[in-house]
């Protein structure tokens, strides 16, 4: 069983849709929790950060995070055919962590 | 702000070959950086932690004679492929760890490998 899993999609939806994007983990040990957006043949881009339980909301993206289901989710509302990416979660233990663990990506395309 | 660059972003070599490549911190200093390598509609994989002034730390199942990486300044890390074969084409991403911030990964915008 993997660490992280992540739907890999693909997931389609129609321009000003909410998107919901999920992943589950095993280790209760993860206590950061991140949402990377990633385009085609580049980097991943740091969109959302969050520590233990809670929501967390910047513009159009809510973050949430239910450490006792070991669940986190990525809300993209009012979606637009730019925020079409694959989109990543990542997780690491304590503060002097290092490693991230990455879920597999999901890939998400709005249609204009 | 936290911005990561890598160079060169395409490369092409020949079997046998060994080609570097270099990622930068442009904007903050970075005691750590950290190297993987993604395959297509695959995730990330962390290849090597690296750690400015030390030998870097790899992950189970790396070559660490294959990939070779220095980490010799706070802004600079660079991964090296040695007798490069067409099994590592891939695309290689660094990190960096902004160590002045919110402590987390920056990432560069990657370096697309094929060896022919």
């Amino acid at each position: 069983q993997k660490e992280v899993e992540q739907d890999p999609g693909p997931l389609s939806v129609p321009e000003g849709a909410i998107v919901s994007l999920n992943c589950t983990y095993s280790n209760s040990a993860f206590q950061y929790f991140m949402w990377y957006r990633q385009y085609s043949r580049k980097g991943p881009e740091l969109l959302m950060y969050t520590y233990s339980s809670g929501n967390k909301e910047d513009g159009r993206f809510t973050a949430q995070v239910d450490k006792s289901s070991k669940y986190i989710s990525l809300f993209i509302r009012d979606s637009q055919p730019s925020d079409s990416a694959t989109y990543l979660c990542a997780m690491r233990k304590g503060q002097g962590a290092q490693k991230l663990v990455f879920g597999q990506g999901t890939r998400l395309t709005i249609n204009p | 702000g936290a911005v990561v660059s890598q160079h060169p972003s395409w490369v092409i070599c020949k079997s046998g070959t060994s080609v570097k490549i270099e990622c930068r911190s442009l904007d903050f200093q970075a005691t750590t950086m950290f190297w993987y390598r993604q395959f297509p509609k695959q995730s990330l994989m962390l290849m090597a932690t690296s750690n400015e002034g030390s030998k870097a730390t790899y992950e189970q199942g790396v070559e660490k004679d294959k990939f070779l990486i220095n980490h010799a300044s706070l802004t600079l890390s660079t991964l090296t492929v040695t007798s490069a074969h067409p099994e590592d084409s891939s695309f290689y991403i660094c990190s960096a760890k902004n160590t002045g911030g919110s402590y987390e990964q920056y990432f560069g915008p990657g370096t697309r490998l094929t060896v022919t």
